[in-house]
């Protein structure tokens, strides 16, 4: 049973647009989500995280959006730039779990020129 | 950057050999974790330390054992590599719970093989 869900498998979008990465849970207990980024040949690196308690997380280029209700989160960049080509793994993580997080498919994104 | 590497980082190796990964790590951090990633499948947790001699199974442990002897080592074990254990192996590293950050910082990964 995937418990967070990224039904996009790619994404592509032009340079200097906004991209739009979505991700669905199923775990009410989640309480703390996160967005990755991996490279090809590379592991996966920390991009913006946000608590259940708020509903909005800035940092720079991106923002992450939680709805609770919905159990949706999205990763918005703004402006989309080529080197933001990637993989986006969002992960969602509840307490007293010892930090293990549960991640998501993956979301392959392309921004082209 | 954290100070994670993983050896080898790249291996082939036959069915029913064993084969063991090492992850070392440089920032003494307490949690330590080891992950599989495949095609559809994103990132499964396969084992996790959460002190020395302290491990728990992750969704995906049939086949692995782990081993934590000192708190910048972790191993992962395959007892009898399959066909089916071919992937991307990842470990990583997470400070605390009790800042409820929950961060994990990722090695760069090993390739494994099984033919």
């Amino acid at each position: 049973d995937q418990q967070v869900k990224q039904n996009s498998p790619s994404l592509s979008v032009q340079e200097g647009r906004i991209s739009i990465l979505n991700c669905d849970y199923t775990n009410s207990m989640f309480d703390y989500f996160l967005w990755y980024k991996k490279y090809p040949a590379e592991g996966p690196t920390f991009l913006i995280s946000i608590s259940s308690i708020k509903d909005k997380n800035e940092d720079g280029r991106f923002t992450v959006f939680l709805n609770k209700s919905a159990k949706h989160l999205s990763l918005h960049i703004v402006p989309s730039q080529p080197g933001d080509s990637a993989v986006y793994f969002c992960a969602a993580n509840s307490a007293g779990t010892a930090s293990k997080l549960t991640f998501g498919t993956g979301t392959r994104l392309q921004v082209t020129l | 950057d954290a100070g994670i590497t993983q050896s080898p980082r790249h291996k082939v190796t036959e069915t029913g050999t064993p084969v063991t990964l090492r992850c070392h790590q440089t920032e003494n951090h307490r949690y330590m974790y080891w992950y599989r990633q495949d095609p559809g499948h994103g990132l499964r947790l396969i084992h996790y330390s959460y002190g020395v001699k302290d491990t728990d199974k992750g969704e995906v442990s049939d086949g692995y054992s782990v081993s934590r002897s000192k708190t910048e080592d972790f191993l992962l074990t395959l007892e009898s590599a399959t066909s089916s254990q071919t992937s991307v192996y990842f470990c990583a590293i997470s400070e605390s719970s009790r800042n409820r950050k929950n961060e994990q910082y990722f090695g760069p990964g090993t390739r494994l093989t099984v033919t």
